[in-house]
């Protein structure tokens, strides 16, 4: 079946650090993926997404690729702020339904 | 943006009771809405899909006549917890997604926190 899989949190770093939020999924056939955000007392957020194999999704400073040879879609950012700090959830769309990871609390300390 | 909204935020009841949870798109129409349900440290799960006008599909292993949602218009889909217990208790989250839209192309609501006693 389709699954997701996510680094568990937390995740603390500081200022302008370097972030990787690890994501691999298990699929049939070839779903697009997703990254979502939920800022505390919001609801989740499109943050980038990827509808093929080596695609590249980036936003607000965000990237992840598309890695079909290792079922990957890592989150990066090459410097993080504190107004990062959210919960990060990595997905994949299937049917028209979305499959989540568990989500990673990122914290940004100045 | 589109927005959606759910009310309450939280609420805290006694065992054997009913709660209805409101999930409204403010600014644009859902023919879709999504009702997912998340446990603390677990990821979304996915409960049912609710098309407006129609009945609401279920996952597997969601209870139909425990968790009764109703999508009667384009803006409000709701969702009724009947006869709560304590292991109904968690986080339940609302999405709406537009005419044609693909899986990402939902719009999430903040949550409802439950509380059972």
């Amino acid at each position: 079946g389709n699954s997701v899989t996510q680094m568990e949190g937390p995740v603390t770093l500081s200022e302008e650090a370097f972030l990787t939020i690890n994501c691999t999924y298990t699929a049939t056939g070839y779903p697009s993926l997703f990254w979502y955000v939920q800022y505390p007392g919001e609801g989740l957020q499109l943050l980038l997404k990827a509808t093929k194999a080596d695609d590249k999704g980036s936003n607000k400073g965000f990237e992840a690729t598309y890695r079909k040879e290792t079922t990957s879609f890592h989150l990066e950012k090459g410097s993080v702020q504190v107004s990062d700090s959210a919960v990060y959830f990595c997905a994949l769309g299937a049917t028209n339904k979305l499959i989540f990871g568990t989500g990673t609390l990122l914290a940004v300390q100045p | 943006g589109a927005v959606v909204s759910q009310h309450p935020s939280w609420v805290i009841c006694k065992s054997g009771t009913s709660v209805k949870i409101e999930c409204r798109s403010l600014d644009f129409q859902a023919t879709t809405m999504f009702w997912y349900r998340q446990f603390p440290k677990q990821s979304l799960m996915l409960m049912a899909t609710s098309n407006e006008g129609s009945k609401a599909t279920y996952e597997q292993g969601v209870e139909k006549d425990k968790f009764l949602i109703n999508h009667a218009s384009l803006t409000l889909s709701t969702l009724t917890v009947t006869s709560a217990h304590p292991e109904d208790s968690s986080f339940y989250i609302c999405s709406a997604r537009v005419l044609a839209g693909g899986p990402d192309e939902q719009f999430f609501g903040p949550g409802t926190r439950l509380t059972v006693l």
